[in-house]
């Protein structure tokens, strides 16, 4: 069974960044993308961008260009996503999930909470 | 960008009774391979998203057989045959085709 494990809930200033990882572990697949998705409080889904990590490949929504960087580092099955330039409007639960267009399995979320 | 239109954004059925959502894309999601990219999820209260539908009508591992999808380049409807209780949470579909990929607001299925 594919789990993905993300990092713990954060709290950050406006105009500082945030960095949240995602572990996978059970059934891998090698070139599978990992893709991450937010939720604002009581809004919809809205996916941010994505990353094949064993081609190091990764794409993003544009309206997250400049803005989001997405990582992965292939030996701990561990993939990053670093949001800069912290508003509050990306107060957030931030979630990642095995897929690209198609989100198979899914992290737990981690809660960004953006306030000063 | 793409966007996907539910409709209703809530629903109230009686345990048993049928249910459909419907969802409208903006653009065709039939790729020129032959596939239609548009999916279902659900999302049960305090839970992370889970996949119901891909490809317009394939239920994923272990979604009971009272879930069906069905339609057709930019028009897509959910149906439920007999809700049950476990079956309420927030339904989204969502279009894998053309980046960025995006999501509908979202269905609340209430009993």
């Amino acid at each position: 069974q594919v789990q993905l494990v993300q990092s713990g809930a954060e709290v950050k200033k406006p105009g500082s960044s945030v960095k949240v990882s995602c572990k996978a572990s059970g059934v891998t697949c090698s070139k599978c993308a990992i893709s991450w998705v937010r939720q604002a409080p009581g809004r919809g889904l809205e996916w941010m961008g994505g990353i094949i990590p064993v081609l190091e490949i990764a794409n993003y929504a544009q309206r997250f260009q400049g803005r989001v960087t997405i990582t992965a580092d292939e030996s701990t099955s561990t993939t990053y996503m670093e949001l800069t330039s912290l508003r509050s409007e990306d107060t957030a639960l931030y979630y990642c999930a095995r897929g690209w267009g198609f989100f198979d399995y899914w992290g737990q979320g981690t809660l960004v909470t953006v306030s000063s | 960008d793409i966007v996907m239109t539910q409709t209703p954004l809530s629903l109230s059925v009686t345990p048993g009774q049928p249910a459909s959502i419907s969802c409208k894309s903006s653009q065709s999601l039939l790729h020129s391979d032959g596939k239609t990219y548009l999916y279902w999820y659900l999302q049960k209260p305090g839970q992370s998203p889970q996949p119901v539908i891909y490809e317009v009508s394939s239920r994923f591992s272990g979604v009971p057989d009272r879930f069906s999808g069905s339609g057709s380049g930019t028009d897509f409807t959910l149906k439920i045959s007999r809700v049950e209780a476990e079956d309420v949470g927030d339904y989204y579909c969502s279009q894998g085709l053309h980046l960025p990929y995006t999501f509908g607001q979202g269905t609340k299925l209430a009993i």
